[in-house]
């Protein structure tokens, strides 16, 4: 049962524009949630999180939006940049700071 | 600088053979954890520590053991591997303090033949 779901496997956009990435969620549970991004054959890295009390989080160009209605989040990223090719992963935490992932969403930015 | 290190990047291994996957962190985290990364299924937990000794199952233990003797090393075993066991295993690595992030090893890439 995954708790966390990335229904797009890939996205691609061209440099320049925004990029979307979408995350649903089914724990109600989760009072946290973050963003990974993994190149190939390296772990995947921290970018950005969100607290559930929260409905935007910014970082650079990097924006994170949550509807905890209906339990959505989404990552912004504006302008994107070839270097932002990666697979990003979408995670929920909850209280006890177990952690669930989401099957990941490969992005690739056309020069 | 934060560090999670893994004993190796590339494995390939014979069914039926014994496997062990090491896991070291640098900064005094008290929690530790393995996941393992496959297409379309993303990062599923397999195991995980709150501290030394302790292990709790993750969502997808079952082929799997782990050993935390140690705070800073958290080892996976699969006690007899199998082809289904191909995969990239991550191991991770958090403090127990508020909502910090947890910090990646590189990976480790099993194949098992």
């Amino acid at each position: 049962d995954q708790q966390v779901k990335q229904n797009s496997p890939s996205l691609s956009v061209q440099e320049g524009r925004i990029s979307i990435l979408n995350c649903d969620y089914t724990n109600s549970m989760f009072d946290y949630f973050l963003w990974y991004k993994k190149y190939p054959a390296e772990g995947p890295t921290f970018l950005i999180s969100i607290s559930s009390i929260k409905d935007k989080n910014e970082d650079g160009r990097f924006t994170v939006f949550l509807n905890k209605s209906a339990k959505h989040l989404s990552l912004h990223i504006v302008p994107s940049q070839p270097g932002d090719s990666a697979v990003y992963f979408c995670a929920g935490m909850n209280n006890n700071n177990d952690m669930r992932f989401g099957a990941g969403t490969r992005l690739t930015v056309k020069p | 600088d934060v560090k999670v290190t893994q004993s190796s990047r590339y494995l390939v291994k014979r069914t039926g053979e014994k496997v062990f996957l090491e896991c070291v962190q640098d900064m005094d985290h008290e929690n530790m954890f393995w996941y393992r990364q496959d297409p379309g299924l993303g990062l599923r937990l397999i195991y995980f520590s709150y501290d030394v000794k302790m292990k709790e199952k993750g969502d997808i233990p079952e082929g799997y053991s782990v050993s935390r003797e140690k705070k800073e090393r958290f080892s996976l075993i699969l006690e007899s591997a199998s082809t289904n066991q191909t995969s990239m295993y991550l191991c991770a690595s958090r403090t127990s303090v508020g909502t910090d992030t947890q910090y990646f090893g590189p990976g480790t890439r099993l194949t098992v033949l």
